[in-house]
């Protein structure tokens, strides 16, 4: 069954450091998010991306933020300069934009501590 | 933001029985419901789902029900078992917002031999 896959697993960072983080989406899928849950938290959306472009924004997704396909089969979620506070589970999930465009299907998750 | 909250943050049920939880949200704008299932470090497994023009989908042991004029949906599971515990996402999709999700808080479903 495909799936979305998620790397690395976990990173550890210092504050101010720039970090990367890498999917490879369900082969046929158009659409593609990103999301993250802080600890003890809710799962919050933060970007999603149709077309080359980014369809809609958070306010979390601020200019510290940027999102990339640069081939044909990942998609990056790039911090800048990263804070404390961006310690979190990110999500990276993607839908096929036919029929099933609704179901959004996750990856495992990328654990960012920020030191 | 409490746009869409799961009230009970945990549920005891003894296998073999119904176990029925629960989501309310605040926006007419929402035009999809998912339901996710989710272990600890992995990310939400996708359920089942209801769009806002029905009210009840159903899937094997799963089943949906929306009450749109109560702005209140439900999940239930029958019969229950032990592998079905985990944390239950409820999510609604806004209309025409590039997909986003808004997540409720989850419920911790336990579910006994």
């Amino acid at each position: 069954e495909p799936e979305v896959t998620q790397t690395p697993s976990h990173q550890v960072t210092q504050m101010g450091q720039e970090v990367i983080l890498r999917c490879v989406p369900i082969s046929n899928h158009l659409y593609f998010y990103w999301y993250r849950q802080i600890l003890g938290q809710k799962v919050e959306f933060l970007v999603s991306f149709y077309n080359n472009e980014i369809s809609e924004k958070s306010e979390i997704f601020d200019d510290q933020f940027s999102v990339e396909r640069p081939d044909g089969s990942n998609f990056t979620l790039k911090i800048r300069s990263t804070k404390l506070e961006d310690s979190a589970m990110y999500f990276c999930a993607s839908s096929d934009g036919l029929a099933n465009q609704e179901t959004q299907y996750f990856g495992p998750g990328t654990r960012l501590l920020v030191l | 933001d409490q746009q869409v909250k799961q009230n009970s943050p945990s549920l005891r049920v003894q296998e073999g029985r119904i176990s029925i939880l629960n989501c309310d949200y605040t926006n007419s704008m929402f035009d999809y419901f998912l339901w996710y299932k989710k272990y600890p470090a992995e990310g939400p497994t996708f359920l089942i789902s209801i769009s806002s023009i029905k009210d009840k989908n159903e899937d094997g042991r799963f089943t949906v029900f929306l009450n749109k004029s109560a702005k209140h949906l439900s999940l239930h599971i029958v019969p229950s078992q032990p592998g079905d515990s985990a944390v239950y996402f409820c999510a609604a999709r806004f209309y025409n917002q590039g997909g986003k999700l808004i997540f409720g808080q989850g419920t911790e479903l336990s579910v006994k031999p």
